[in-house]
């Protein structure tokens, strides 16, 4: 079945530090592919997404290339900033789009 | 437009009482789940329903009872809650025919059950 396995957290990083989140995916057909944000006491809500291979998505100086070869959507960003500590969950849907998978999920924290 | 929108923010129970979690969405949103967050884990769906008078059974449906009468109302039942129930409650909605559907989540409903 389609399963989403994301880098355990915590994610600690210093301000302005690189950032890297792996995301591997276990799909059949060409699943569209999502990175969620989840800030403290918040639900979750879209970050970015990419719908076919090759495809980047990108938003709030976050990226994401949907790579087929590798089935892998990693979320990057140069340089990152206390306001993006968050948890980040992977997540999928299959090609009926009936359903949405998401990956356990990764805490990050960025120290000033 | 309110988006989703879940009631209550917070509530306790004690073991074995019931309660209904309200959600809504006003955007003509085909697809609705259910979703519980519990520390250090991930989303578990519940139920899910792609449209008025359907719904399906999730990962973890035991305890809870959903009902779909309208396209914009998703309640999700506690028949007799028992402290495993504690958690944070996520409902969520999409549109199902478009590619690549984002799904709009609610704020959460905190529960706890003693």
């Amino acid at each position: 079945g389609n399963s989403v396995t994301q880098m355990e957290g915590p994610v600690t990083l210093s301000e302005e530090a690189f950032l890297t989140i792996n995301c591997t995916y276990t799909a059949t057909g060409y699943p569209s592919l999502f990175w969620y944000v989840q800030y403290p006491g918040e639900g979750l809500q879209l970050l970015l997404k990419a719908t076919k291979a090759d495809d980047k998505g990108s938003n709030k100086g976050f990226e994401a290339t949907y790579r087929k070869e590798t089935t892998s959507f990693h979320l990057e960003k140069g340089s990152v900033q206390v306001s993006d500590s968050a948890v980040y969950f992977c997540a999928l849907t299959d090609s009926s789009a009936s359903k949405i998978i998401f990956g356990s999920g990764t805490r990050l924290s960025i120290r000033p | 437009n309110a988006g989703v929108t879940q009631t209550p923010k917070f509530q306790v129970l004690k073991t074995g009482q019931s309660m209904t979690l309200q959600c809504a969405q006003d955007m003509n949103h085909e697809y609705m789940s259910w979703y519980r967050q519990d520390p250090g884990m991930g989303l578990r769906l519940i139920h899910y329903s792609v449209g008025a008078g359907i719904t399906d059974q999730g990962e973890v449906p035991n305890g809870y009872n959903v009902s779909r009468s309208t396209t914009e109302d998703f309640p999700l039942r506690l028949l007799s809650a028992a402290p495993s129930q504690t958690s944070v409650y996520f409902c969520a909605s999409s549109n199902l025919r478009a590619k690549g559907n984002e799904q709009f989540f609610g704020p959460g409903t905190r529960l706890t059950v003693l």
